[in-house]
């Protein structure tokens, strides 16, 4: 059972947009950044989006972070088939003195 | 910029430990913050814990207090988890890491990921 929430999966055809939901509570995403990593199969994770909303060095500008509250999303603009991987929402929790992940959701471009 | 070489992959039998070593190169190792990260087959990522070198001091996630050791040598820039009484749910992938500088706690570097199988 995952501290953040995800969904399993979402899918979309190809030059669409997509938006993947991270949900939380007061101590982390409430208090704390929210960052967003791609995991390729076989790979391991790579920073999307860090402080929320930033996007990490050589990303491209079709992903988007935003965040209100306890609760984050990542959308994906665009959608091209080498989109297709696990995406990660993750956070810091004052509780639990720890980073905390989100499920992981599993992106399919139809 | 850092990049982070893990040790090889590993089998080990139920009860016993397993070490990997994570060797950072490019970076000022001392002062950054390494984490541990493990993703077992089919499933999510899972923090274990962290250490800054320069402090010493290593704080390990509640669920593996007292089975797991993190450490980092500043004199090979290389950091150590060590996870003991092994079962077959320990069998994962391990993946040492380095938090971004300032307070987001981003993990902008990943190793390659080691590989432990835990099996009698």
């Amino acid at each position: 059972q995952s501290v953040l929430t995800q969904p399993p999966s979402v899918s979309e055809v190809p030059r669409q947009r997509v938006i993947i939901a991270c949900s939380g509570s007061s101590s982390n995403i409430g208090k704390n950044a929210v960052n967003w990593y791609q995991q390729l199969p076989g790979k391991p994770p790579k920073l999307l989006v860090y402080y929320d909303d930033l996007l990490a060095s050589g990303v491209s500008d079709r992903f988007s972070g935003s965040k209100s509250g306890t609760s984050a999303s990542l959308a994906i603009s665009g959608l091209q088939s080498e989109d297709e991987a696990d995406y990660y929402c993750a956070s810091w929790d004052d509780s639990l003195n720890a980073v905390v992940f989100g499920g992981g959701t599993k992106l399919t471009v139809l | 910029q850092v990049q982070l070489v893990q040790s090889g992959a590993e089998v080990q039998k139920p009860g016993s430990s397993v070490k990997v070593s994570c060797r950072a190169s490019g970076g000022t190792f001392s002062s950054s913050s390494f984490i541990w990260v493990r993703q077992a087959p089919g499933q999510g990522l899972e923090y274990m814990g962290r250490i800054i070198p320069i402090l010493g001091r290593a704080n390990n996630a509640q669920k593996f207090q007292g089975r797991v050791t993190i450490t980092a040598d500043k004199s090979t820039s290389t950091a150590y988890m060590e996870l003991s009484s092994l079962r077959s749910e320990d069998s994962a992938v391990y993946y040492c890491a380095k938090l971004s500088s300032g307070y987001s706690y981003a993990i902008d570097i990943w190793g390659q990921g080691t590989k432990v199988t835990v099996s009698s």
